[in-house]
């Protein structure tokens, strides 16, 4: 069965300070992984999918790297603004197109 | 581009009541559509797939005759709770599959949500 953990569950920044959030999964074939952005009541946001290991992927203060059994979404000099839950979910190339999501960890940025 | 629409955006009913959900992808087609379920302060777990012209497909333990699926156009589909329960309280959110320009593979845009409060 697949799984996906993300931790840590909420991480609190004061603004500049970077910092990296964990996503670590278990999965018979990795077709993706993905990372969303969401804020509250609202849709999760794409941000970056990920294919094989050794790949990374940036967007403005965001950068993302996957290996074998984890991805990391790395946040330089994050701004309040990026605060917001930050959701991790993978693909099964044997389940079609549905994706498993972690709990995501909820990241809030201080002035 | 990819932008997915939901309405309504919250909704409140009484508990026996029928409620209808509608997704709508705006500036592109999808044969496959996804309902998710978030309850407070959990992640998003798959309700069913929804495939334009043919039956959805529902994950485990999700009641297919509670939880109507129509996938009618390219572009809409439709989620009806039937006979809602107070448990059926929840945050709806649908995505749209579609291929990125200048990706190889498809990406999952997901629409706002519609909050349901059933009394």
């Amino acid at each position: 069965e697949d799984q996906v953990t993300q931790s840590p569950e909420a991480l609190r920044l004061q603004e500049g300070e970077s910092s990296s959030l964990n996503c670590s999964y278990t999965v018979s074939g990795l077709r993706g992984l993905f990372w969303y952005r969401q804020d509250p009541g609202k849709g999760p946001e794409f941000l970056f999918t990920l294919y094989s290991a050794g790949e990374e992927k940036e967007k403005e203060r965001l950068k993302a790297t996957l290996t074998k059994k984890e991805s990391f979404l790395h946040i330089t000099a994050p701004k309040p603004e990026d605060s917001a839950t930050y959701l991790c979910a993978v693909q099964n190339s044997n389940s079609g197109y549905a994706l498993n999501f972690g709990k995501g960890t909820s990241l809030l940025v201080t002035p | 581009g990819a932008v997915v629409s939901q309405h309504p955006s919250w909704v409140i009913c009484k508990s026996g009541t029928s409620v209808k959900i509608e997704c709508r992808s705006l500036d592109f087609q999808a044969t496959t559509m996804f309902w998710y379920r978030q309850f407070p302060k959990q992640s998003l777990m798959l309700m069913a797939t929804s495939n334009e012209g043919s039956k959805a497909t529902y994950e485990q333990g999700v009641e297919k005759d509670k939880f109507l699926i129509n996938h009618a156009s390219l572009t809409l589909s439709t989620l009806t709770v039937t006979s809602a329960h107070p448990e059926d309280s929840s945050f709806y959110i649908c995505s749209a599959k579609t291929r990125p320009q200048g990706s190889h593979q498809d990406t999952q845009y997901f629409g706002p949500g519609t909050r349901l409060t059933v009394l």
